[in-house]
């Protein structure tokens, strides 16, 4: 079945950078377009960025484009996203998800999630 | 602040049926496929519904999407003490180009 588990959180200082990783396994990685949804405490979901299934299209959220950037390796079934200059406002749980589409163009339907990883923002 | 509007929180009893509505605009709902996401507290969002109105496979037919212009709604029939959740939509932005969650609703069972 498919796994998605996210890692790299952890507390960090405004302005510093991050870099979370998503393993995945449980189906053809390369095979599908990925996403980053962040949820910050006791708020709701917040859609970061979506990656096509071979890496050449990106989209991202207004709120964060420019300081996020989502990557992907297909020959490690991994999933990343690299957060710069790091801000109070960007404290939530960041799950990676599974596009419901092989091939392009992403569905944009979530059909698998992680468990998510904790990014905390204190000085 | 989310382009897709939803109400705060909607209730029902038992067994009733409860309606959660998404409003958005000619750009996002008008333009393209919604899904809806239940998240039980403390748990991972789950997919009830995507392309208006299709249930992925293991989903109750108890759930179903319905879209009308540039809105969308999600009807939850025999309404269960363990569907007390929060939900979201959710559809591609055309003008955003970026995907745009709603703003969530609570369900509570009275």
């Amino acid at each position: 079945q498919v796994q998605l588990v996210e890692s790299g959180g952890g507390v960090a200082q405004p302005g510093r950078s991050l870099r979370l990783s998503c393993a995945a396994s449980g189906f053809t990685f390369s095979s599908y377009g990925m996403h980053w949804v962040r949820q910050a405490p006791g708020k709701g979901l917040e859609w970061v960025a979506v990656i096509s299934y071979e890496g050449a299209i990106k989209f991202s959220a207004d709120s964060v484009r420019g300081r996020f950037t989502i990557s992907r390796d297909n020959s490690k079934n991994s999933l990343y996203l690299e957060i710069n200059s790091l801000r109070t406002e960007d404290m939530a749980i960041y799950y990676c998800a599974k596009d419901y589409s092989n091939g392009y163009p992403p569905s944009f339907y979530f059909d698998s999630w992680g468990q998510g990883t904790q990014v905390t923002v204190s000085s | 602040q989310s382009v897709l509007t939803q109400a705060p929180s909607v209730s029902a009893a038992p067994g009733q049926k409860v309606t959660v509505s998404c409003s958005g605009s000619s750009s996002n709902i008008g333009d393209n496929y919604v899904s809806w996401y239940q998240q039980l507290p403390g748990t991972v969002p789950k997919v009830l519904i995507y392309d208006n109105n299709k249930r992925p496979s293991g989903i109750p037919d108890r759930f179903s999407g319905s879209k009308s212009g540039t809105s969308v709604t999600l009807g939850i029939t025999g309404l269960q003490t363990g569907d007390e959740a929060d939900y979201y939509c959710g559809t591609w932005d055309t003008s955003l180009r970026a995907f745009v969650f709603g703003t969530g609703t609570k369900v509570t069972v009275l």
